[in-house]
């Protein structure tokens, strides 16, 4: 089975202040991890992927398979961040079931 | 490009009533194709999901059932509409590669009465 576990339902930060949204996963095989956001009144959207190894405005995140964590970070975070934030697990392969954590609604206050 | 249709946006049905909401996606070919009610507290929980014509794959055991009649069509139905099934529905898909990103519909907030 496929799990994915976001620990906060809530996160309040200040303007500049490092943030971490925490994502754990349960999969037997090698995962595929993302994070999607959702900011008000837009449709929910990729912001990153643990293959890119890449920083979207400014988000990072590393797949600790020791862990088997995926948490999503940020050392400045800024107003324009507050969304809903959700970590997603895809099995990989020909594994196409792609599975959802309740997400993390993040508001960052000025 | 790619485009992701859903329909309707906001539905109030009675209980014990029909309940069809249809996706359909643009540009593209052979499309996974799910089905997902978005909850407060519950985040996205994956409903159904399907990698081809006729081939759907359920993860909740309920009172809805999908179809996929052609390539780029995913149809979520009910047959007798209960007070629980009151929610935001998304539609998705993602092409049939690794690492791929999913495309989300607008969604369906239905309200059961």
């Amino acid at each position: 089975a496929q799990r994915v576990t976001q620990p906060e339902k809530l996160l309040s930060v200040f303007k500049g202040a490092p943030v971490e949204l925490k994502c754990n996963y349960s999969y037997s095989g090698s995962p595929e991890l993302f994070w999607y956001v959702q900011y008000s009144r837009q449709r929910l959207q990729l912001l990153l992927r643990h293959i890119s190894r890449e920083s979207i405005k400014g988000f990072t995140a590393d797949l600790n398979k020791g862990e088997t964590s995926f948490h999503l970070k940020k050392p400045f975070a800024q107003e324009e961040d507050s969304a809903m934030y959700y970590c997603a697990l895809s099995g990989g392969g020909s594994n196409y079931k792609l599975t959802f954590g309740k997400g993390t609604l993040l508001t960052v206050n000025p | 490009s790619q485009t992701i249709h859903q329909w309707p946006a906001t539905l109030v049905q009675p209980v014990g009533s029909p309940l069809s909401l249809e996706c359909t996606v643009e540009g593209t070919s052979n499309p996974n194709l799910y089905w997902y009610r978005q909850a407060a507290g519950r985040g996205l929980q994956l409903l159904f999901y399907s990698v081809g014509i006729g081939q759907i794959s359920s993860e909740v055991p309920q009172n809805l059932s999908a179809s996929r009649p052609q390539d780029r069509q995913f149809i979520l139905s009910s047959k007798k509409l209960l007070l629980s099934d009151s929610g935001f529905y998304l539609c998705a898909w993602s092409r049939q590669v690794v690492n791929t990103e999913a495309f989300f519909g607008q969604g369906t907030r239905l309200t059961v009465v």
